[in-house]
């Protein structure tokens, strides 16, 4: 089955943006959503759709899509951002998330 | 308030099995598709099972087919999930989540709990 490829690890300096990236044949025929985990807690969703922003989310927070390019962009990172991102898309077969990409916060 | 409540983890041992529970709260629990999905000890999310809102069309990862099976009970706003043949690999937490929007095209989880820890070891 197809995979959801993320980087391992971003670092973005305090106040600056970010770009988190996943790929994959999968995103080029559906939406991905992308999921924020903090330490010892459960994942939330922060987008999903074309470009959706649940309740209490931030508008900090954005999401776009190219070809099998799904992308998490946050404007004007803060401390609290610090976490694990992951992306999630439909595959053929089911459902599959990336492997998580770690954000630090400088 | 949306309240998804998970229970039935434990130790199991290797080939056992176990039963896991997601008692529901704050929505119309019939009317949204619902899943599993698991993060074993300091690794990633995967997803492992999703059922319809009326339980008739489930889903699963290949890693468990034929081995657990996802079913629910709308009657006690209560999803379950089966798991037989359990391995050291299944050892992670196992989170229930809500589907905000239909199976198809692009669902996405917008609601989860907290998680229960199922570790599978002799």
């Amino acid at each position: 089955s197809s995979e959801l490829t993320q980087d391992p690890a971003v670092s973005v300096a305090l106040g600056q943006t970010v770009r988190i990236t996943c790929q994959g044949d999968s995103l080029r025929s559906y939406y991905a959503s992308w999921y924020q985990q903090k330490p010892g807690q459960a994942p939330v969703l922060v987008i999903y759709g074309k470009n959706n922003r649940p309740s209490g989310i931030p508008d900090r927070f954005s999401g776009s899509s190219s070809g099998n390019t799904a992308s998490l962009t946050i404007t004007g990172a803060q401390a609290e951002d610090e976490a694990d991102y992951y992306c999630n898309s439909r595959d053929s077969s089911g459902n599959q998330f990336g492997g998580g990409t770690k954000l630090t916060v400088l | 308030e949306v309240q998804l409540v998970e229970s039935g983890g434990g130790l199991v041992q290797p080939g056992g099995s176990l039963r896991l529970s997601c008692a529901a709260s704050g929505f119309t629990f019939s009317s949204y598709a619902m899943s599993w999905v698991r993060q074993a000890p300091g690794k990633g999310l995967e997803w492992v099972s999703a059922i319809s809102g009326s339980g008739g069309s489930t889903y699963y990862a290949d890693s468990v087919k034929g081995r657990f099976t996802i079913s629910r009970d709308n009657s006690k706003n209560t999803l379950y999930l089966q798991m037989n043949s359990l391995r050291a690999e299944d050892t992670a937490v196992y989170y229930c989540a809500k589907v905000g929007s239909g199976w198809y095209p692009s669902p996405y989880f917008d609601y989860w709990g907290q998680g229960t820890l199922v570790t599978v070891s002799s």
